[in-house]
């Protein structure tokens, strides 16, 4: 299958920023996701950019999207302790016919010191 | 409420004893899958169903089956699980999608399993 790469590990002081980069390998990817997972829980869609923009903002969440690179970022604004978790980028695929999957990267565990 | 289930949630067992961890949506969604997460290596995919009746083989699937008689159940069955299956598994649901349809997957709450 794809890849797609993250690094495994973020530490970042409480207040500052945070940001999370992952690189992908499908070009035709129409949407790219960042899931959240919290301890103990399963996987939460935390946002989501469509391919032909190149930036997306939600509150103190900013993602940017570099296609030549095939590069994604996830910046995260005044990073509180609630945001430690670990955070996925994901694909979408083509697949079998028209459907799509997604393809996820191995995780990013963002800790969030006091 | 809109949700996965996942039962059990905790499982312990023994090399070789069949099991199954059953996954529920209620969401009228025609594709869900499974997973498995381990330390280092992401989400890997092990077997998904593009509608009822339709299953098909992900990235790990050897070890493990599926069935889907049923749009809301797909179920994992180990037939004779071995320890190198001991992970935190993940059912996913969402609607088919397709090019340029968002396609939000819907996660369970996970089992962890232990093979002794």
């Amino acid at each position: 299958g794809e890849d797609v790469e993250q690094s495994l590990f973020l530490s970042v002081r409480e207040g500052d920023s945070s940001v999370i980069n992952c690189t992908y390998t499908d070009s035709s990817s129409t949407y790219l996701y960042w899931y959240k997972q919290e301890p103990g829980a399963g996987l939460q869609l935390l946002t989501y950019i469509f391919s032909n923009m190149d930036m997306k903002q939600d509150q103190r969440l900013t993602v940017l999207l570099n296609k030549k690179d095939k590069h994604l970022s996830l910046r995260i604004a005044d990073t509180q302790t609630g945001d430690s978790a670990i955070y996925f980028c994901a694909e979408s695929i083509a697949s079998s016919g028209s459907a799509r999957q997604l393809t996820f990267g191995s995780g990013t565990q963002l800790t969030v010191l006091p | 409420e809109a949700q996965v289930t996942q039962n059990p949630r905790y499982l312990i067992t023994v090399t070789g004893k069949k099991l199954t961890v059953t996954c529920s949506q209620n969401m009228n969604h025609e594709y869900m899958s499974w997973y498995r997460q381990d330390p280092g290596l992401g989400l890997r995919q092990i077997y998904y169903s593009m509608n009822v009746e339709v299953t098909d083989k992900g990235d790990v699937p050897e070890g493990y089956k599926v069935s889907r008689k049923e749009k809301r159940n797909f179920p994992l069955i180990l037939e004779s699980p071995s320890p190198n299956q001991t992970s935190l598994y993940f059912c996913a649901s969402s609607l088919k999608g397709g090019q340029g349809r968002l396609n939000e997957q819907f996660f369970g709450p996970g089992t962890r399993l232990t093979v002794l």
